[in-house]
């Protein structure tokens, strides 16, 4: 069974660019959830989508968005780059909840400059 | 507000030497606890897990600890191995269909 794959691994983008990040999940999961980890901070959570709908939602700006599609397919946004968005993108699926055991991607490594 | 919180940013062991990685928490609602492992370069993997109702659950090598009093759970791994040196995430979820919040993490590098 294929794992979580997430493209692209890597990105370097100019402040007030926008991006879009792309999650597959596990076949068969149906929530998708994303996180967003800076040194120091750790995991923060951005979004969760299951049956194309969000979810939870965590403390990030209005820059941030998501959207999920019919074939479970998750997509993230970030428009208006900013310095502090430099971080490594996070995208996790499971069958059900985000609360059950999280499978994770390698993550997309976004550098604004 | 940091709800979950691994004070201790790095951790340097002898192999074969007990490991002991912490973790504290704010939120007494909080019901389910896990661990992840992470490496360079990959996502984080599931590791152990512990629900509120109890203080110790074992996986081999790996315990994890629930001290819901002074709200602090451990993980030990016993004995130590090269290979178990990475970043670890303590996480925890206070509802059914809640999001998993995490703390900073924790490298852990083991010396052979």
């Amino acid at each position: 069974k294929a794992g979580v794959t997430q493209t692209p691994r890597y990105l370097i983008k100019t402040r007030g660019q926008q991006v879009t990040l792309s999650c597959s999940p596990i076949s068969g999961h149906r929530s998708v959830s994303w996180y967003q980890q800076t040194p120091g901070q750790g995991l923060q959570f951005l979004f969760e989508y299951f049956s194309e709908t969000q979810r939870n939602k965590g403390n990030f700006p209005g820059r941030f968005s998501g959207r999920q599609f019919s074939n479970s397919r998750s997509e993230m946004n970030v428009s208006t780059l900013e310095l502090g968005d430099s971080a490594l993108y996070l995208c996790a699926s499971s069958l059900v909840s985000t609360n059950e055991k999280l499978f994770f991607g390698s993550g997309t490594q976004l550098s604004v400059l | 507000d940091q709800q979950v919180k691994q004070n201790s940013p790095s951790l340097s062991v002898q192999e074969g030497r007990i490991s002991i990685l912490n973790c504290d928490y704010t939120n007494s609602m909080f019901d389910y606890f896990l661990w992840y492992k992470k490496y360079p370069a990959e996502g984080p993997t599931f590791l152990i897990s512990i629900s509120s109702i109890k203080d110790k659950n074992e996986d081999g090598r790996f315990t994890v600890f629930l001290n819901k009093s002074a709200k602090h759970l451990s993980l030990h791994i016993v004995p130590s191995q090269p290979g178990d040196s990475a970043v670890y995430f303590c996480a925890a979820r206070y509802n059914q269909g809640g999001k998993l919040i995490f703390g900073q993490g924790t490298e852990l590098s083991v010396k052979p």
